[in-house]
């Protein structure tokens, strides 16, 4: 099955700094790639999403980039701010397809110190 | 246009007893999924149900665990017998389609067993 590594597991920046987010999947059939913000204690926000026929996608300070081949995807968020402090989930999916789970990464915590 | 309700938030349960979760997924949303959350870990799939349909459950454990979406009502996750190792967060998502597999997550249900 699928298996979604995510890397740094702790990440620490300066409000203002940029933060980056590696995952790489295994299943060369994934197409469908969300991102997740989950804050202590709620559950997981979907933030941005990308699907295979495209390599980037931007959402005012959020981008995420798919390189098909490397089979890795990236979230970079530009001036962070001590609100963007959070964990934050890869995941990928086959969509459509027979059951649509989505597979996750172990997640990063983003700490953005003011 | 409430997003997907979970309840309880909170759930303390002795060994031996039961457990249920209660799911009621976006307005229009026919497709839940649940996933299960140990500490530090990332969401784990457990199941894929549509109104009366179980899709997929290759995520959830053979014994003790079972799940229901009914024609009428939430989608409920049923653990029987608990035991200490069932303590986790537990999370629904629901989907307006199977194209799309757009997953919108609900705050959770944290299980505690003593």
């Amino acid at each position: 099955g699928e298996n979604v590594e995510q890397h740094p597991s702790t990440l620490s920046v300066q409000e203002g700094d940029s933060a980056v987010i590696k995952c790489t999947y295994s299943d060369s059939a994934s197409n469908y790639f969300p991102w997740y913000k989950q804050e202590l204690g709620k559950g997981p926000q979907l933030i941005i999403d990308i699907r295979s026929n495209v390599g980037e996608k931007k959402d005012q300070r959020i981008a995420v980039t798919l390189n098909k081949t490397a089979k890795h995807f990236s979230l970079h968020i530009t001036e962070t701010q001590p609100e963007d402090s959070a964990v934050y989930f890869c995941a990928a999916s086959i969509s459509p397809g027979s059951n649509y789970k989505l597979t996750f990464g172990k997640g990063t915590l983003l700490t953005v110190n003011p | 246009n409430a997003g997907v309700m979970q309840n309880p938030r909170h759930l303390v349960r002795r060994r031996g007893q039961e457990a249920r979760l209660r799911c009621s997924p976006m307005k229009g949303h026919s497709h839940v999924y649940w996933y299960r959350q140990l500490p530090e870990e990332g969401l784990k799939f457990m199941v894929y149900l549509q109104k009366e349909n179980i899709i997929d459950e290759s995520g959830m454990p053979k014994e003790r665990f079972s799940a229901e979406f009914p024609k009428e009502g939430p989608s409920i996750l049923r653990i029987q017998q608990v035991v200490r190792g069932d303590s986790a967060a537990y999370f629904c998502a629901s989907s307006p389609d199977r194209v799309s597999n757009i997953q919108y997550f609900g705050a959770g249900t944290r299980l505690s067993v003593l």
